[in-house]
C-alpha cells in the first residue's frame, strides 16, 4: 500500500500571501489530521477531518483552515501568511472505525516545508 | 489540557549501550500511547503503540516500552543501540474520546529526544 503523500514538498511564499497544501491518505483511511512542526513549538495539532467533516481543532487562528473531499483527500489553507507560519506541515491518516473511537494509529506523510519570507 | 513530557532533550550513547527514554503524560482518563521516530531526512514513523492489555509492548527494530499507569509513564527502551538508531524520538498521547469528542484525531506530542549513537 502506498503511504501518505503530501504535495508540494517545498514552498516559498511571502508575507500576506496564501497557500494551499494537499494530502492524500493511505487507501481506505478515512481520517486525516494536520500538524505543524517547528523547532520552538514542536509538533502541534491543527485539525482533523473525517467524512468531510472537521471533528476536532487545535489552538490556531482562523487563518488556518482545511477541508476534506469525498475520496478522503484533504487540503489545508493558510491565508495572510506571517513569518511565524514557516514550518513543516505534516499530514497523518488513520482508519477511524465507524464507531468513531479515536483509537487508531496515525501514519504520517513526509510533510510540506513552508518558508515565509 | 493534556501534556506530554520527555525527560531528555539530547542523549548521546556509544554503540551497544542500553537506552531508556522517559515519557510522562498528564491526563486523568484512558489514553492510547505511541512512540514515533524521525530519522534524519525522513518522515515520522511509528515505533510502537499501546492501547490496552499487556503493559509491555514490543515494537520494530528491537524497541520496547512499558506503560506504568500509576506513574503516567510510557518509557522507551532498547537493550543495545546501533549507530542506525540515531534519530529524534517522540512520545505521543491520544486520549480516548470523551462525550464531546474533542480527542478525535489529536495526538499530543512530547518535545522530542534527539538520540546520537557513536560507532
Amino acid at each position: 500500500k502506498a503511504g501518505v503523500t503530501q504535495t508540494p514538498r517545498y514552498l516559498i511564499k511571502t508575507r500576506g500571501q496564501q497557500v494551499t497544501l494537499s494530502c492524500s491518505p493511505i487507501s481506505g483511511h478515512r481520517s486525516v489530521s494536520w500538524y505543524q512542526q517547528t523547532p520552538g513549538q514542536g509538533l502541534q495539532f491543527l485539525f482533523e477531518y473525517f467524512s468531510e467533516t472537521q471533528r476536532n481543532k487545535g489552538n490556531f487562528p482562523g487563518r488556518f483552515s482545511g477541508r476534506q473531499f469525498s475520496n478522503s483527500r484533504s487540503e489545508m489553507n493558510v491565508s495572510t501568511l506571517e513569518l511565524g507560519d514557516s514550518a513543516l506541515y505534516l499530514c497523518a491518516s488513520s482508519l477511524a472505525r465507524p464507531s468513531g473511537r479515536a483509537s487508531d494509529t496515525q501514519y504520517f506523510g513526509p510533510g510540506t516545508r513552508l518558508t515565509v519570507l | 489540557a493534556q501534556s506530554v513530557s520527555q525527560h531528555n532533550h539530547h542523549v548521546i550513547l556509544s554503540e551497544a549501550a542500553s537506552l531508556e527514554l522517559g515519557c510522562n503524560y498528564s491526563y486523568g482518563g484512558t489514553v492510547n500511547l505511541f512512540w514515533y521516530v524521525q530519522y534524519p531526512g525522513q518522515h515520522l514513523q511509528l515505533l510502537l503503540k499501546y492501547f490496552s492489555g499487556d503493559p509491555l509492548v514490543k515494537g520494530i527494530k528491537g524497541f520496547e516500552a512499558e506503560f506504568i499507569k500509576s506513574k503516567f509513564s510510557f518509557n522507551l527502551r532498547k537493550p543495545s543501540v546501533q549507530w542506525s538508531d540515531t534519530a529524534e524520538y517522540f512520545c505521543a498521547v491520544n486520549p480516548r474520546p470523551n462525550a464531546g469528542g474533542t480527542s478525535y484525531g489529536k495526538l499530543t506530542f512530547g518535545q522530542g529526544t534527539i538520540l546520537t549513537v557513536h560507532p
